[in-house]
């Protein structure tokens, strides 16, 4: 079955830098990847996603970019503040069924 | 719009114990998904409805987990008998539909706040 691999774990990152978050999925029939952020003790909620006719989407500061023949996906913020800090978690999907996560990144954005 | 609602919000119980939790998806959403999540992980599903339809329980412990959605809209889950290893947030999703194999584009996924559970 599908599998999404993410990495890092952990990233700590200082204010107003960039952050990269990196995942691969292994069923090349995915075609929707979404990517939540989940702050502690709170819901996932979807800040961006992608579907598989695109390369690459932006949203002011987080854009995720999409390479299908190597199946990953990344995650990238721009001008990291203090209230980007949580879990991210990338998903990927067939046709928006059932998600499968990735294990999360805890990103920690210093002032 | 009001978002996905799920009670209780926190349970603990003894093993062997039984425990429901409930949902209320989004006004107007067909589909509505169970996760688990233990700390640390990522969530993971245990069903999916389809209206009151059961698409996927590939991943649900059978002979201990159960759920519904008889008339299409709320839905309970069920564990009996709890396990330490159910130890979890459960949380439940919900989106208009689903694309299913080429049936249109995939749509996006809300959560509960989730119910938080603890087995000892």
């Amino acid at each position: 079955g599908e599998n999404v691999e993410q990495h890092p774990s952990t990233l700590s990152v200082q204010e107003g830098d960039s952050a990269v978050i990196k995942c691969t999925y292994s069923d090349s029939a995915s075609n929707y990847f979404p990517w939540y952020k989940q702050e502690l003790g709170k819901r996932p909620q979807l800040i961006i996603d992608i579907r598989s006719n695109v390369g690459e989407k932006k949203d002011q500061r987080i854009a995720v970019t999409l390479n299908k023949t190597a199946k990953h996906f990344s995650l990238h913020i721009t001008e990291t503040q203090p209230e980007d800090s949580a879990v991210y978690f990338c998903a990927a999907s067939i046709w928006g069924g059932k998600l499968i996560f990735g294990q999360g990144t805890e990103l920690s954005v210093k002032p | 719009e009001a978002g996905v609602a799920q009670s209780p919000r926190y349970k603990i119980i003894e093993k062997r114990q039984s425990v429901a939790f409930w949902c209320n998806p989004i006004s107007g959403h067909a589909t509505l998904y169970w996760y688990q999540q233990i700390l640390g992980q990522g969530p993971k599903l245990l069903i999916q409805f389809q209206n009151n339809g059961v698409v996927d329980d590939s991943q649900l412990p059978k002979d201990r987990f159960s759920a519904e959605r008889l008339k299409g809209v709320d839905s309970t889950l069920k564990i009996q008998p709890a396990k330490l290893e159910d130890s979890a947030v459960y949380l439940c999703a919900s989106s208009r539909t689903y694309g299913g194999l080429g049936q249109g584009a995939p749509d996006t996924q809300y959560f509960g706040p989730g119910t938080r559970l603890t087995v000892l």
